[in-house]
């Protein structure tokens, strides 16, 4: 049972470059998320969507577009990649929805964005 | 608007001793709360959750975590830590609309 599956695991970018992170779930949930970990920030909310066809923005959007391709996918994009966008990015799916039920979280992607 | 606090940075315990990583929470409405465990190189795991019922809640490996309403807060706790117990935990709070706020994190270190 895959659960929450994340690409790519690692990526390098220059500064201004464009790219999209893929997440995918096969647990049937409503809800997905994405979020940002840097040491000392614990895990900030970029988007979430709470059920298909929905998207709404969590602490940091700035600089992020999301897409809720159809129940299973959400991918997070960055448009013009900045120095600060460095991170390890996480994607979560839920199926009650985060305010009552658990996340289940994907193994991250590294992004270094020079 | 809802926000997590995680006061500590690292909790250092003896093995064998007890411990507790604390948590408070702001959020309008009936607070929902959790707990994480994150490992080296890992996505979270998720520990127990408090929703609606008994202030002190059961979870995985052994934790526990206790809801009070009145000090706005969610302390995870263990009888008698593990070295295996060392990680980085994470409080969660979730509020309306399905959104799910995250504290600075933990790191819980458990000499031997």
């Amino acid at each position: 049972n895959a659960g929450v599956t994340q690409t790519p695991k690692f990526q390098v970018l220059k500064t201004g470059q464009s790219m999209t992170l893929q997440c995918a779930q096969d647990m049937n949930h409503n809800s997905m998320y994405w979020y940002r970990q840097d040491p000392g920030m614990g895990l900030r909310l970029i988007y979430y969507s709470a059920s298909e066809g929905t998207t709404d923005k969590g602490e940091v959007p700035n600089g992020y577009n999301v897409s809720r391709l159809n129940k299973r996918e959400f991918s997070l994009r960055l448009e013009s990649a900045a120095p600060s966008q460095t991170s390890v990015y996480f994607c979560a799916s839920s199926a009650l929805g985060g305010n009552t039920g658990e996340l289940f979280f994907g193994e991250g992607s590294r992004l270094t964005v020079l | 608007a809802q926000s997590v606090a995680q006061p500590e940075d690292q909790v250092n315990v003896a093995e064998g001793n007890p411990l507790t990583v604390k948590c408070t929470y702001s959020v309008s409405g009936n607070p929902y709360l959790f707990w994480y465990v994150q490992y080296p190189n890992r996505g979270l795991q998720f520990l127990l959750k408090y929703i609606t019922g008994d202030n002190l809640v059961k979870g995985s490996y052994g934790f526990e975590a206790e809801f009070n309403k009145s000090q706005t807060s969610f302390h995870l706790k263990k009888p008698s830590a593990l070295v295996s117990d060392s990680a980085l935990y994470f409080c969660a709070v979730g509020g309306s609309a399905s959104k799910i706020i995250f504290g600075s994190g933990t790191r819980l270190s458990i000499r031997p």
